[in-house]
């Protein structure tokens, strides 16, 4: 069972053009992070959210948490070749043993 | 200052061989985390150490993985007699106290059993 699934799955743009990708599940998180992963290196974390309904602004991206902290969205405004990556959500689980979940991830490709 | 770092990079291996592959957390990060990565998929979640609790294996595949920590630091992650199965990139991660779910990863091991 996949507790968190990511949306779409691989995005090819062009520089210049918008993005969203989302996390949704059923469950609940108390809190939810975004990592960025390049070819051959570790995820790096780019946000943390832990209120529903915040937002986040980290220059050119924009992070949501759902009101009913279920799901996220992460936007990118006039995405660069630089933004290339993999796109992981995590989250953390509620109730007696917390645990970190992660989603397969949005790989995206932005095009010169 | 020094992040996480994996040794080493790249390891191939037979079939039926044991492996060990190492993780140096963050200077004065309490938790360590080791996840595999396969292709195409997400980060699967293997082990946690926290301080001096006693680990949380919850996600070891099999009897054939076992880690350590040696004194609250450096970690070794073992898996024993190796399937082909076992190939993937294996990442550890460090979080300090304070912020025990914000992780930070090292680079990785890409272990290819043949």
């Amino acid at each position: 069972t996949q507790l968190l699934k990511q949306s779409p799955q691989f995005l090819s743009i062009q520089e210049g053009e918008n993005l969203t990708v989302y996390c949704n599940s059923s469950s609940v998180f108390s809190s939810l992070q975004w990592y960025r992963q390049e070819p051959g290196e570790g995820p790096v974390l780019l946000v943390t959210v832990v209120t529903g309904g915040e937002v986040k602004k980290l220059k050119r991206l924009t992070f949501q948490f759902g009101d009913a902290r279920k799901d996220s969205s992460l936007h990118i405004t006039a995405a660069q070749t630089g933004d290339t990556g993999l796109y992981l959500c995590a989250g953390v689980t509620q109730g007696g043993s917390e645990k970190l979940v992660f989603g397969k991830g949005t790989k995206l490709t932005v095009n010169p | 200052g020094a992040g996480v770092s994996q040794s080493p990079s790249n390891k191939v291996t037979e079939k039926g061989k044991d492996v060990e592959l190492r993780c140096d957390p963050i200077s004065g990060h309490t938790a360590l985390y080791w996840y595999r990565q396969s292709l195409g998929q997400g980060l699967e979640f293997l082990i946690y150490f926290q301080g001096n609790s006693a680990p949380d294996k919850s996600g070891l595949p099999s009897d054939r993985f076992s880690a350590e920590r040696t004194g609250g630091s450096v970690s070794t992650l073992t898996i024993q007699r190796t399937q082909q199965e076992d190939s993937a990139v294996y990442l550890c991660a460090s979080s300090p106290t304070t912020k025990h779910y914000e992780q930070y990863f090292g680079p990785g091991t890409r272990l290819t059993v043949t």
